[in-house]
């Protein structure tokens, strides 16, 4: 069974710029996550999708950010515009029920 | 609200020592408990987890955590390290309700293990 992924890998863009995050989680999972870490810091909680809902979104930081999860399978995260501030690495997760599998993350690095 | 606490940052320790690292917590509702690990150019696994019963909860790869209410820690251990043990360990914290919360880290800890 294929794991969470996450699409690109690595993003490096300028300030201003827009980047578009994807997920793809496990079959199955109705509960998906996305975290960010921001260099040197914990692991942060942006929001969390049921199905296509959002269940909790406290985490996201501002109005630049926009997630969605089209028909409750994949997540997209849009920075837009992205600033210096928004670098780190996004991780997404899921889970049916308790444990969270998370995907490899995306290092967003804005210039 | 909670928040972990990974005094930390960074563990060095040769190989076959015993390391032991330090996980405290804060929360005003009761918690589950987790350690994941990253690996170089990895994403996050989980390690092990404490949800109930036997305090004292082990992994596949030899290392172990104890829960301990009173002084609310949930310390990672393990009696002799592996090369392959170097890695990121992060602790983590979740509401005890339906088990689909989020996830509150602490901030990590490198550990090295030195041949």
């Amino acid at each position: 069974e294929a794991g969470v992924t996450q699409f690109p890998s690595h993003s490096v863009i300028e300030k201003g710029q827009t980047v578009t995050l994807r997920c793809d989680p496990i079959s199955g999972h109705d509960n998906l996550y996305w975290y960010r870490r921001v260099m040197g810091k914990e692991i942060k909680f942006l929001l969390h999708f049921v199905k296509e809902s959002k269940q909790d979104e406290s985490g996201m930081p501002n109005n630049r950010f926009l997630a969605e999860r089209t028909g409750g399978t994949y997540s997209t995260l849009k920075v837009q515009p992205a600033e210096l501030e928004d670098s780190g690495v996004y991780f997404c997760a899921s889970s049916h029920f308790g444990e969270q599998y998370f995907g490899p993350g995306t290092r967003l690095t804005v210039t | 609200a909670q928040s972990v606490t990974q005094l930390d940052s960074q563990v060095p320790v040769f190989e076959e020592a015993p390391v032991e690292l330090r996980c405290n917590y804060s929360s005003s509702v009761s918690v589950y408990l987790f350690w994941y690990v990253q690996y170089p150019n990895q994403g996050l696994q989980l390690l092990l987890k404490y949800l109930s019963g036997s305090t004292l909860v082990e992994s596949i790869n030899g290392f172990e955590a104890e829960f301990n209410k009173s002084q609310t820690s949930f310390h990672l251990r393990k009696p002799s390290v592996h090369i392959s043990d170097t890695a990121e360990y992060f602790c983590a914290v979740s509401e005890r309700n339906s088990g689909n919360t989020p996830l509150v880290f602490g901030k990590g800890t490198r550990l090295s293990v030195i041949a």
